[in-house]
């Protein structure tokens, strides 16, 4: 079975330049994540989507990140602009999303690292 | 103080020996804890659920300890191919989760 499909795996940018994230997760997996990772630290949550809607995006910095799942697959995470401090790795994770207070183990992609110089 | 929090370490061990972390949390009301593993420049992944009576998969065992909050994992017999950086994740009952920063093990010949 494929796991989660994130690409590209490196990207290096100008900061004020926009950037795009993909994620393909595992088929069936009706909940899908995007982290931020920094150097030493651990995953932080920036979006959570149950199929299609975005049912958490309080840590999601709305000035200038944007996500979709526009059909409850694939999901693409945005930045516009980027700056320096945006220098991170940028996980996608899923999970089966069988709903309710019951936690199913997040799969990770091998996520994107990003380098705003 | 934040809401889960983990010796960074490093830990350095020899080949055969006993290691423990611990993770400690701050919301009472958090339900489930799990730890994962996450190799140098790879993802994050599941190692293995705590629950409330604790549990055992080989060499590693979970525990928790709600009344001071914080869960351990307990590595017996380090081998090699232990070494890794091991995130706590606390799930809080509205959906809401938490990793820890992780703590590092460098497990040497």
């Amino acid at each position: 079975e494929a796991g989660v499909v994130q690409s590209p795996r490196y990207k290096i940018i100008e900061k004020k330049q926009p950037v795009a994230f993909w994620c393909n997760p595992i088929s069936g997996h009706n909940t899908l994540y995007w982290y931020r990772q920094n150097l030493g630290q651990g995953p932080e949550l920036l979006i959570r989507y149950e199929n299609e809607e975005a049912v958490d995006d309080s840590q999601l910095p709305k000035d200038r990140f944007s996500a979709e799942r526009l059909k409850g697959v694939d999901s693409t995470l945005k930045i516009q602009p980027a700056e320096l401090g945006d220098s991170a790795v940028y996980l996608c994770a899923s999970d089966p999303g069988q709903g309710g207070e019951i936690y199913n183990e997040q799969f990770f992609g091998p996520g994107t690292r990003l380098t705003v110089l | 103080r934040k809401e889960v929090e983990q010796d960074p370490g490093p830990f350095n061990v020899p080949e055969g020996a006993t290691v423990a972390f611990n993770c400690t949390y701050s919301n009472s009301a958090s339900q489930s804890f799990f730890w994962y593993r996450q190799d140098c420049r790879k993802e994050p992944k599941l190692l293995m659920s705590v629950y409330s009576s604790g549990n055992e998969d080989g060499r590693f065992t979970a525990q928790l300890n709600r009344a001071s909050q914080y869960i351990s994992l307990l590595i017996r017999d380090s081998k090699l191919s232990d070494s890794a950086t091991y995130l706590c994740v606390v799930f809080f009952n509205n959906n809401d989760m938490r990793f820890g920063a992780g703590t590092r093990l460098t497990v040497k010949p």
